[in-house]
């Protein structure tokens, strides 16, 4: 069966700072591979996907995620953090059950001044 | 084009009692899935209906119920409620049925609190 990780249930970073936030998943198989973003009150919003191909993938809004298969990971990354990312990520794998996906608990970014 | 939307936004109800939410997804979409999301659980699956016919199921009760209507529309009923039943329930849209993997576009939600 799937599932997915997220070790960091709140990270707080410095706007303009760096940011990095982790995912491993469990998935026997090539897995399909998802973050999205959520504001309070808010739906999910996609930030970016990996389905194949190449393991660096470009979303929205500047983030950006590495897959490694090795370590069974899709990190995602920002170089410069901004207020307004402030917000839960959660990052999700699909495969097993077709459009079912199964996500992780989520990471709640703080960005402070 | 319109995104998901999702009424009511916010529900109140008492325990026992039966609710049902909507689901109208982005024009063109047939598929429709619906999550639950809780604090404690986090987002959980609980079905998703393509042409009119439930394909995936999560693991709840049979409480949880839904339909997907001919214009792609989708219906999630809840029975009996309960306390856990609290939540925010998102639906989500996407294009295609089995063959290829789409993204999901996902509703503002439905809060429903039980009390």
């Amino acid at each position: 069966a799937q599932s997915v990780t997220q070790p960091d249930i709140h990270i707080t970073v410095s706007e303009g700072a760096s940011l990095e936030l982790r995912c491993n998943y469990s998935y026997g198989a090539t897995p399909y591979l998802f973050w999205y973003v959520q504001s309070p009150g808010q739906g999910l919003q996609l930030l970016l996907k990996y389905f194949s191909g190449d393991t660096l993938v470009q979303g929205i809004k500047g983030f950006e995620a590495e897959f490694k298969r090795s370590q069974s990971s899709f990190n995602l990354r920002k170089p410069s953090v901004h207020w307004s990312d402030a917000a839960e990520y959660f990052c999700a794998v699909g495969g097993d059950s077709g459009y079912a996906l199964n996500f992780g608990k989520g990471t709640s970014l703080l960005v402070t001044p | 084009k319109a995104g998901v939307t999702q009424t009511p936004r916010y529900l109140i109800k008492t325990r026992g009692q039966q609710v049902t939410l909507s689901c109208s997804p982005i024009s063109g979409h047939r598929s429709v899935s619906w999550y639950q999301q809780t604090p404690g659980q986090g987002l959980q699956f609980l079905f998703e209906y393509f042409s009119e016919t439930q394909r995936n199921k999560g693991n709840f009760p049979g409480r949880f119920s839904g339909r997907q209507f001919s214009n792609s529309r989708s219906e999630m009923n809840v029975s009996t409620l309960e306390l856990g039943d609290s939540a925010l329930y998102l639906c989500a849209s996407s294009l295609f049925g089995s063959g290829s993997y789409n993204e999901q576009f996902f509703g503002p939600g439905t809060r429903l609190t039980v009390l």
